[in-house]
């Protein structure tokens, strides 16, 4: 199985900042490579696919990149939307996994 | 516009099933892929499996093997997925996700609102 190993797990941040989050791979996933964003008791939202590529609807502060088995999530000017938590899903082989998450607060 | 439409909060006791629908709208639904996902309190996504709404083939994680069965019901583009044998740990709150592609890429664009499943004695 591909694991996924996402950092930091939480962070602290202020509207405004720009914030980078990372994802690593076991193996060579190519750009098979997507980021969700999840809100308290909702389920997970697209932002990105092919580790770079920007869902539809999704605000351009919102940013991807890496491929092979180092992929990063960044996001400029944050908002107070933005609070929430933010994970990678590798969709290379079966079965497709997640990261651990990274959470985002307010410092 | 497409949906995911999940059946409500269960409360089951170790050792028992439950079962979970997802009723999808807005799209064909033998067109897409349907996966299971499960979240635990405070923890992250898992991956429980998939199934062919078009087919009716499977694959499970293979933590699930042997618990787990994902079915569907064309007539009602409905995707269900019951657990067996349930202990604590699987507590959890229980999505289904529509599989799309987009520039050759699978991605999880259309998810369930969740359907909380507790085990407790």
């Amino acid at each position: 199985d591909v694991q996924m190993t996402q950092s930091p797990s939480s962070l602290s941040a202020s509207e405004g900042d720009r914030v980078t989050i990372t994802c690593r791979a076991s193996q060579n996933i190519s750009n098979y490579l997507n980021w969700y964003q999840q809100k308290s008791g909702k389920a997970p939202n697209l932002l990105i696919y092919a580790a770079s590529s920007l869902q539809s609807g999704v605000p351009s502060r919102f940013s991807g990149s890496g491929s092979g088995t180092d992929f990063t999530l960044t996001i400029n000017s944050l908002q107070s939307e933005d609070f929430a938590t933010y994970y990678c899903q590798q969709t290379y082989s079966a079965p497709l996994t997640f990261g651990g998450g990274t959470k985002v607060d307010v410092k | 516009q497409v949906q995911l439409v999940q059946s409500g909060a269960e409360v089951k006791k170790p050792g028992a099933s439950v079962k979970v629908s997802c009723k999808a709208s807005g799209y064909s639904f033998r067109g897409n892929y349907m996966h299971w996902v499960r979240q635990a309190p405070g923890q992250g996504l898992e991956w429980v499996g998939r199934i062919n709404p078009h087919s009716g083939g499977i694959n499970y994680a293979q933590k699930f093997q042997g618990r787990v069965t994902m079915t569907r019901d064309t007539s009602i583009s409905t995707a269900y997925m019951e657990l067996s044998s349930l202990r604590s740990d699987d507590t959890a709150v229980y999505y289904c996700a529509r599989l799309s592609t987009l520039e050759g890429r699978g991605v999880f664009d259309q998810w369930g609102q969740g359907s909380l499943v507790t085990v407790s004695s």
